[in-house]
């Protein structure tokens, strides 16, 4: 989607070096989500933040951190990354204006990120 | 603890053949149930969602059904094409809960 942009696409890095992966959103939306995705299995959250001022552990925070920038960007960091934290990153964000119970989010392209 | 569940792993069917994929789901309080596509290397999109009072709904060729007793929900695909070729993800919210739960989904390849 791209209303949903993530920064870089793909990075290759060693084991130890912080990264920072970015995520922008021109939806105007106020709710935004860190997931990783590993072969055969499904999105796991890793952190969330339903406004500039609020962030939430998910259920695979560990190794992990975040900031919320502004209302449109939220990026998220390894302090040290490791080689299980190989996977694919997916950004989301979601309207709390709407029906928000439906909750449909949006999915930016992915970020591959490959630790050595 | 809320899960749900897909089935098959993976499906390989012909062009222009239909198919029909499950979901179960074992989160509560249920508020509603997305169907999500998501092609290779993209991130998914919703293709359906289902409330408690809906039990079918479709989009295109795309049959979404709910039974909220069994909770169970399935997606039907109609006169496949090599374009539905794609990880179709099961993901359901539960009541005042604005986070998802979502399954591992079930890889579908179609072969002209």
């Amino acid at each position: 989607d791209a209303d949903v942009t993530q920064t870089p696409r793909n990075r290759i890095t060693k084991t130890g070096k912080r990264i920072m992966l970015e995520c922008s959103q021109t939806k105007g939306h106020d709710r935004m989500y860190w997931y990783r995705q590993d072969p055969g299995l499904g999105l796991q959250l890793i952190y969330y933040s339903f406004d500039v001022k609020d962030i939430n552990k998910g259920e695979i925070s560990d190794g992990y951190s975040v900031s919320r920038q502004a209302q449109a960007k939220f990026s998220l960091s390894l302090e040290s990354a490791i080689p299980n934290q190989t996977a694919l990153y997916f950004c989301a964000t979601s309207d709390s204006s709407s029906d928000s119970e439906w909750n449909e989010q949006f999915f930016g392209p992915g970020t591959r990120l490959t630790v050595l | 603890k809320n899960q749900v569940e897909q089935s098959p792993q993976s499906l390989i069917i012909l062009e222009g053949k239909n198919c029909t994929l499950q979901c179960n789901y074992t989160v509560s309080p249920f508020s509603n149930l997305r169907w999500y596509k998501q092609d290779t290397g993209r991130g998914p999109v919703s293709l359906t969602i289902m409330t408690f009072s809906e039990n079918t709904k479709s989009n295109g060729r795309y049959t979404a059904t709910l039974d909220a007793d069994t909770k169970q929900s399935s997606l039907h695909i109609t006169a496949s094409q090599l374009s539905d070729s794609a990880s179709y993800i099961c993901v359901v919210t539960s009541g005042g809960s604005y986070i998802p739960t979502f399954g591992r989904g079930t890889s579908l390849i179609v072969h002209p």
